[in-house]
């Protein structure tokens, strides 16, 4: 079974500050990872996606993630963070051999950005 | 711009009184998927249709019912909805269900008070 574990439920940066938030999963197929950001009162929108291919994969507004096999992880980057970037942001592992039709979704990690 | 559309933002419905909500994509996608959403908790699948075909997730209470009468149109139904079933309800589609292809998106959601 595929799970997700997100470190720190609440995460608190300045503004230009790096940000890292972290997901460990655990899959017993190669998995398939996923970063979402959620703004209040919104839906969810893809950062960027693993899908068995380059392990440093770069996604939308400077962030980038880098799968590692043997630390079961997929940790979430941003070199300098901004004040837009105040959110809330999901890792997720999908259920199936690279189905998302049932994404895992980790509890969420709430970053705050202070100017 | 193509899109996922929820109506509407906001549901307030009486404890034991059916409600629905509704979703429409111009994306022409294969596949629309219902989550739900509780208060700081990770988005949890309730169900998915692939073109019609009906995938309910094992741990989907009966309560909870779907109807996908056309390609645009997918709707949730709470035949009687508990003061447990306040959540943010998403709506999100793909083009298939492989992750290769292309990412869910999501609507804004509709959050739904029980009182």
């Amino acid at each position: 079974a595929q799970s997700v574990t997100q470190l720190g439920s609440h995460v608190s940066v300045s503004e230009g500050a790096l940000v890292l938030l972290r997901c460990n999963y655990s899959s017993s197929v190669p998995p398939y990872l996923f970063w979402y950001v959620q703004y209040p009162n919104q839906g969810l929108q893809l950062l960027l996606k693993y899908t068995s291919a380059a392990t440093l994969v770069k996604g939308i507004n400077g962030f980038e993630a880098e799968f590692k096999k043997s630390e079961t992880s997929f940790h979430l980057t941003k070199p300098s963070a901004h004040m837009s970037d105040a959110a809330e942001y999901f890792c997720a592992v999908s259920g199936y051999g690279g189905s998302q039709g049932n994404l895992i979704f980790g509890k969420g990690t709430k970053l705050s950005v202070k100017p | 711009d193509a899109m996922v559309i929820q109506n509407p933002r906001y549901q307030v419905t009486q404890f034991g009184k059916p409600v629905t909500l509704s979703c429409s994509q111009t994306l022409n996608h294969n596949v629309m998927y219902w989550y739900q959403q509780k208060s700081s908790q990770a988005p949890k699948l309730l169900f998915h249709y692939y073109d019609k075909d009906f995938n309910n997730e094992a741990d989907t209470p009966d309560n909870f019912q779907s109807r996908r009468p056309n390609t645009s149109f997918c709707f949730l139904d709470i035949r009687s909805p508990g003061l447990g079933d306040a959540a943010m309800y998403l709506c999100a589609t793909s083009r298939d269900r492989g992750a290769d292809n292309s990412p869910l998106h999501f609507g804004n959601g509709t959050r739904l008070t029980v009182t």
